[in-house]
C-alpha cells in the first residue's frame, strides 16, 4: 500500500503557481520524498526528491514540513504541458531493491 | 537525466502467443530494474524486481511462469508475456536505478500491449 495521501484532482490556471499537497504521516527517518508525474500514455517522469530540507530545481520546488509528515510540490508558473498525474512517493534509499510504490496521485489540470 | 529505452512502444498480438518487451538503460549501468503494469485509469502496479545475473523477485499475485523476466546484462532486462490472453492487455513500464547513485529511478516510455 502507498504510504502517501494526495487529493485526487486539482485545477490550476495557466501561469499561476500549482501547489500540490501530500501527506506522509508515517514516514520513517530513512525515507525520502519523491515526486514523479505521468503525462497520458507515457512513462513517469522524475521531478524532484528530498529528505528534510526544501529543494528546488528547474522544474519545481519541494517544501517539506519540519516534522516531515507532509510536503508540497510547487510548480511556480504552470503551463498547459504540466497537465498530468502527479505522484508523491516515499522511498527508503538505503536499499536499491526497494521499488517506488505508486499511489493514486493527483490529476492536475492546467486550464487556459 | 539518464535514459531508459523501452521497445516496442506498442504491440498487438493474438491470444496464445508470447510477446517480449525490452528495457535498456542507454547511458548507465543498472543492477536493478523494475517492471510495472498499468490498467486504464489506474496507477502503476509493481510486478517484479529484476536483478542482473539473478532471478527476479515477483510481487504477490504475479505469475512468474507467465511473466518471464531476464536481466542478463547491466543494460538490458526483458519481460516476456507468455501465452497472452486479452486480460493481459495493459500498459507495461520498466524502470531502472543508476548503479552507483540509486536515488533516482528512470522510467521507459512504456509498452501498450493489446491481445486480441
Amino acid at each position: 500500500d502507498a504510504k502517501t495521501t494526495q487529493p485526487p484532482s486539482m485545477d490550476c490556471a495557466e501561469g499561476r503557481a500549482a501547489n500540490l499537497p501530500c501527506n506522509h504521516s508515517t514516514i520513517s527517518g530513512n525515507e525520502y520524498v519523491y515526486w514523479y508525474r505521468q503525462i497520458h500514455s507515457q512513462g513517469p517522469q522524475y521531478i524532484i526528491h528530498g529528505l528534510k530540507n526544501n529543494e528546488t530545481n528547474e522544474m519545481a520546488s519541494l517544501i517539506i514540513t519540519e516534522d516531515r509528515k507532509s510536503s508540497t510540490l510547487i510548480l511556480p508558473h504552470a503551463t498547459l504541458r504540466d497537465t498530468a498525474v502527479y505522484y508523491c512517493i516515499v522511498r527508503d534509499n538505503s536499499n536499491s531493491g526497494y521499488a517506488l510504490n505508486f499511489g493514486k496521485g493527483t490529476s492536475l489540470l492546467v486550464t487556459p | 537525466g539518464a535514459v531508459v529505452s523501452q521497445h516496442p512502444s506498442r504491440v498487438i498480438c493474438k491470444s496464445g502467443t508470447s510477446v517480449k518487451i525490452e528495457c535498456r538503460s542507454l547511458d548507465f549501468q543498472a543492477t536493478t530494474m523494475f517492471w510495472y503494469r498499468q490498467f486504464p485509469k489506474q496507477s502503476l502496479m509493481l510486478m517484479a524486481t529484476s536483478n542482473e545475473g539473478s532471478k527476479a523477485t515477483y510481487e504477490q499475485g504475479v505469475e512468474k511462469d507467465k511473466f518471464l523476466i531476464n536481466h542478463a546484462s547491466l543494460t538490458l532486462s526483458t519481460l516476456t508475456v507468455t501465452s497472452a490472453h486479452p486480460e493481459d492487455s495493459s500498459f507495461y513500464i520498466c524502470s531502472a536505478l543508476l548503479r552507483v547513485l540509486n536515488t533516482e529511478a528512470f522510467f521507459g516510455q512504456g509498452t501498450r500491449l493489446t491481445v486480441v
